[in-house]
């Protein structure tokens, strides 16, 4: 069972920042907030992960509200080839014999 | 070189036939799985496989029965194809169960 919900749908302007919401309010202390995306007919892909503290790399930012309940990810300047599903996924890393589980995501749409 | 690599792409098979799709990975991780996508874009977990283990066995049909001959390898032998088997099938692994996953570009199934 996914534990997070996503928006359906978010749409954004190419050079823009896309911010991409998500609502995990019974994230457990143990729990890490990870981000993949899949493109078109394509394998997902890892963006980021996080425990409580903001994160950063070349793809994205992920900021996580203090009481992380909720996150958002942020990719700051959008481009076409962005447009995805984007996976929102809270997980125990070290929770024994469980593995990634894939919600149904939001799907980013990058326009000119 | 393809990180995680799956044979064959593309795979079109009549109803009772027995197929086998392979995956191997480059990097020397530890830990593989299986994932299945459907007509409606879920991804579901199906096996895992740590150092040759079986570690995760979902509720799949029996008909199902991956094999992993070393820690680089994990293919996915699927008896009697049923037309519900038709998905796109995703090989990944990871470090360890903690870690990042590495996705393959998927197998596509087609059961006629």
């Amino acid at each position: 069972d996914a534990k997070t919900t996503q928006p359906t749908s978010m749409d954004c302007a190419e050079g823009r920042a896309a911010n991409l919401p998500c609502n995990h309010s019974t994230i457990s202390g143990n729990e890490y907030v990870y981000w993949y995306r899949q493109i078109h007919s394509q394998g997902p892909q890892y963006i980021i992960h996080g425990l409580k503290n903001n994160e950063t790399n070349e793809m994205a930012s992920l900021i996580i509200t203090e009481d992380r309940k909720s996150s958002t990810l942020i990719l700051p300047h959008a481009t076409l080839r962005d447009t995805a599903v984007y996976y929102c996924i809270v997980r125990d890393p070290n929770q024994a014999g469980t593995a990634l589980i894939f919600g149904k995501g939001t799907t980013l749409s990058v326009s000119s | 070189d393809t990180a995680v690599s799956q044979t064959p792409k593309y795979l079109v098979t009549q109803m009772g036939n027995d197929k086998s799709i392979k995956c191997e990975q480059n990097l020397g991780h530890d830990t593989m799985y299986w994932y299945k996508q459907d007509s409606k874009k879920f991804l579901k977990i199906m096996f895992s496989y740590n150092n040759k283990e079986l570690i995760i066995n979902e509720t799949v049909p029996n008909r199902f029965s991956p094999k992993s001959p070393d820690k680089a390898h994990l293919n996915l032998h699927i008896n009697s194809l049923e037309l519900g088997d038709s998905a796109v099938y995703f090989c990944a692994s990871s470090q360890d169960r903690g870690s990042r996953y590495t996705f393959g570009s998927g197998t596509r199934l087609t059961v006629v």
